[in-house]
């Protein structure tokens, strides 16, 4: 069964910075590239980055370019997400997903369950 | 960069209604469209991939349609487990994904 499961998440200050994890099971994570997704509160779904099953691919949405770094461990079935400089714009759930790919069609396929980061002071 | 529009933003049907979202994109995507479907506190789940296909274990009540730059999802006949909120969402061979703002559906 696969399952992802955040952790990391929780109240910072302006500013601030938090480490995001991912642990991946139920299949194979060093053949699958990765996103994160994130969901304000009463909001919808921000794609915020991607990172491929090697690392050699890492795109990152404008609104976080240059703050958030995507990264993985394929040996530790853990996918990572570095945010600094924090706002309170940030204030999110934010979902480890899993990218399949059916010839040049991708798709998000499995979520994990989130993890709630709170910006403010 | 691409933009995803949805119509409408939310709507209100009956049981054994049929219910039709559309979704458009500011360029031409293709086909690489995907819908999803989120209940509340849940995390989203994948319904409908590359414009028509049907996901595994996915109701065959739900469909899609389109390329280009005009999609649509139906739901063939609304059932109170389908109250939920709608997201199409579009993706580039880049790993880039944008998604739509969603729409919600709820039981009148």
């Amino acid at each position: 069964e696969v399952q992802l499961v955040e952790s990391g998440g929780g109240l910072v200050k302006p500013g601030g910075s938090l480490r995001l994890s991912c642990a991946a099971s139920g299949f194979t994570f060093s053949s699958y590239s990765m996103n994160w997704v994130r969901q304000a509160p009463g909001k919808g779904l921000e794609w915020v980055s991607s990172i491929s099953s090697s690392s050699s691919y890492i795109y990152y949405a404008d609104s976080v370019k240059g703050r958030f770094t995507i990264s993985r461990d394929n040996a530790k079935n853990s996918l990572y997400l570095q945010m600094n400089s924090l706002r309170a714009e940030d204030t999110a759930v934010y979902y480890c997903a899993r990218v399949r790919w059916v010839v040049v069609a991708a798709m998000v396929d499995y979520w994990g369950q989130g993890t709630l980061v709170t910006v403010s002071s | 960069d691409i933009q995803m529009t949805q119509s409408p933003s939310s709507l209100s049907a009956s049981v054994g209604d049929r219910v039709t979202i559309t979704c458009q994109a500011s360029q031409d995507i293709s086909n690489y469209l995907n819908w999803y479907q989120q209940k509340p506190g849940k995390a989203p789940k994948l319904l409908i991939y590359d414009a028509s296909n049907l996901e595994t274990g996915v109701p065959s009540r739900f469909s899609g349609s389109g390329s280009g730059t005009d999609f649509t999802f139906t739901i063939s006949s609304l059932q109170p487990e389908d109250i939920a909120t709608y997201y199409c969402q579009q993706y580039d061979n880049l790993l880039i994904f944008t998604f739509g703002p969603g729409t919600k559906v709820d039981i009148k």
